[in-house]
């Protein structure tokens, strides 16, 4: 149980392009995901708190008009890059909280690497 | 905000020895201390992790520690096998959003 999928795995892109991924809960309910970037040999550095129903928490420093955050459903949340330039190349890992079981624990997507052109 | 350091950055044992990875959090309201596993290009797994009213946990090989008073909690492997090589991340949580450490590369050599 808790698993957590995301698509794509991975994806290129023009610079200036627009890319989006979404992060499912297959097996659970997820009212809150949350999404992460990490860096080559970096830690995971949370960008913002997703939240079905309503507008997504960014994290200082994160740009929420260039990381549209989008959770329509208690399974599905979508982190769309605007404009995506080669800084943006990154591995991202969205995170979901099984509303059925401890609140605390997160369970991780298998990540999406984008790298921009 | 919550600030989490773990140390040390790189750790190399020999299969069997024990491996020890500390992490220090700054604020007293944190209550939960996850320990994930990441291994070359995929996703964190949870590994143990440990609520602040508890001082030890220990599933097989694998036990963390708490010292609430000293703000710091630990991760043992014990009897390692080259398969535990990866990279390890603590964490700390007041229930919400988690805060990591910078990660322990951990390399177990046969």
């Amino acid at each position: 149980g808790a698993v957590v999928s995301q698509h794509p795995s991975w994806v290129i892109c023009k610079s200036g392009t627009s890319v989006k991924i979404e992060c499912r809960s297959l097996d659970f309910q997820a009212t809150t995901m949350f999404w992460y970037r990490q860096f080559p040999k970096q830690s995971l550095m949370l960008m913002a708190t997703s939240n079905e129903g309503s507008k997504a928490t960014y994290e200082q420093g994160v740009e929420k008009d260039k990381f549209l955050i989008n959770h329509a459903s208690l399974t599905l949340s979508t982190l769309t890059v605007t404009s995506a330039h080669p800084e943006d190349s990154s591995f991202y890992i969205c995170s979901a909280r099984d509303n059925g079981r401890h609140q605390e624990t997160q369970y991780f997507g298998p990540g999406t690497r984008l790298l921009v052109l | 905000g919550e600030n989490v350091e773990q140390h040390p950055s790189t750790l190399s044992v020999q299969e069997g020895d024990s491996a020890v990875i500390k992490c220090t959090y700054s604020d007293s309201a944190s209550n939960y201390f996850p320990w994930y596993k990441q291994e070359l290009g995929k996703r964190p797994q949870l590994i143990i992790d440990i609520r602040s009213n508890v001082g030890e946990k220990k599933d097989q090989r694998i036990a963390v520690t708490l010292n609430k008073t000293a703000k710091h909690f630990s991760l043992h492997i014990t009897e390692t096998q080259p398969e535990d090589s990866a990279v390890y991340f603590c964490a700390a949580s007041q229930g919400y959003a988690l805060n990591f450490g910078k990660g322990t590369s951990l390399l177990v050599t046969p």
